[in-house]
């Protein structure tokens, strides 16, 4: 049973349309990532957070994407303006910081279909 | 990505058999972890490692932080076993961002 909740399981938007999916991370982990992996199984990591802060994102994501981890609400991952090659499993998975050896843990994801 | 080569990209197991997938890492990495993933999509933690060996009934996993490298092998393969396996390695210091593998295609034979 995980204990990353991911909402919602699916997502199907049309092209051009914002896509907004949120994420509670493991209780009391303070850095969240966010993943996606295509239909071909590949996995790019997107962006990560300590707290409220962002502590590293690719280019997409600082184009395209709106993200944040409010602190008492969940975090949230959202396409600013949808394209067909967004359509994707977007994984988001918590941690403790670096160095305890403890595995992050990882949501179900949301997987998102743009049409 | 580029920094982890995984492999075989697939395998075919009879029933009762075993084999060993592999991944190895172009720079040195801090831990490693191995998923399976399900029916659902969903990747199932099988183990995190940062040295040594871990082992959980027909599954046993090694990682060499120094040599590059994670294996996983099955033993006494069932059905139940066919699916995608992944292994992540953990950047030893890019914020522990997971670095995934291409995958490995199981299927188990009868």
């Amino acid at each position: 049973n995980s204990k990353v909740i991911q909402t919602p399981r699916y997502l199907v938007k049309g092209q051009g349309q914002k896509a907004k999916m949120r994420c509670i991370p493991e209780k009391g982990h303070p850095v969240v990532f966010w993943y996606q992996q295509n239909k071909n199984n590949e996995f790019k990591f997107l962006i990560n957070f300590q707290n409220q802060e962002v502590l590293q994102q690719i280019d997409m994501t600082e184009k395209r994407f709106s993200a944040e981890c409010p602190s008492n609400s969940p975090c949230s991952l959202e396409i600013q303006s949808s394209e067909a090659g967004d359509s994707a499993l977007y994984l988001c998975a918590s941690s403790w910081t670096g160095g305890n050896n403890q595995a992050p843990l990882f949501g179900e994801g949301t997987r998102l279909s743009v049409l | 990505g580029d920094q982890v080569e995984q492999s075989p990209s697939a395998l075919s197991l009879h029933e009762g058999t075993g084999s060993a997938l592999r991944c190895n890492f172009t720079t040195t990495m801090r831990a490693v972890q191995w998923f399976r993933k399900n029916s659902r999509g969903s990747l199932i933690n099988l183990f995190y490692l940062a040295s040594g060996t871990k082992e959980n009934g027909r599954l046993k996993s090694a990682f060499d932080s120094k040599e590059r490298y994670s294996t996983l092998h099955i033993r006494d393969a069932q059905l139940e076993d066919s699916g995608t396996y992944f292994c992540a390695a953990e950047a030893m210091s890019n914020y522990n961002v997971l670095y995934f593998g291409s995958g490995t295609k199981l299927t188990v034979e009868p």
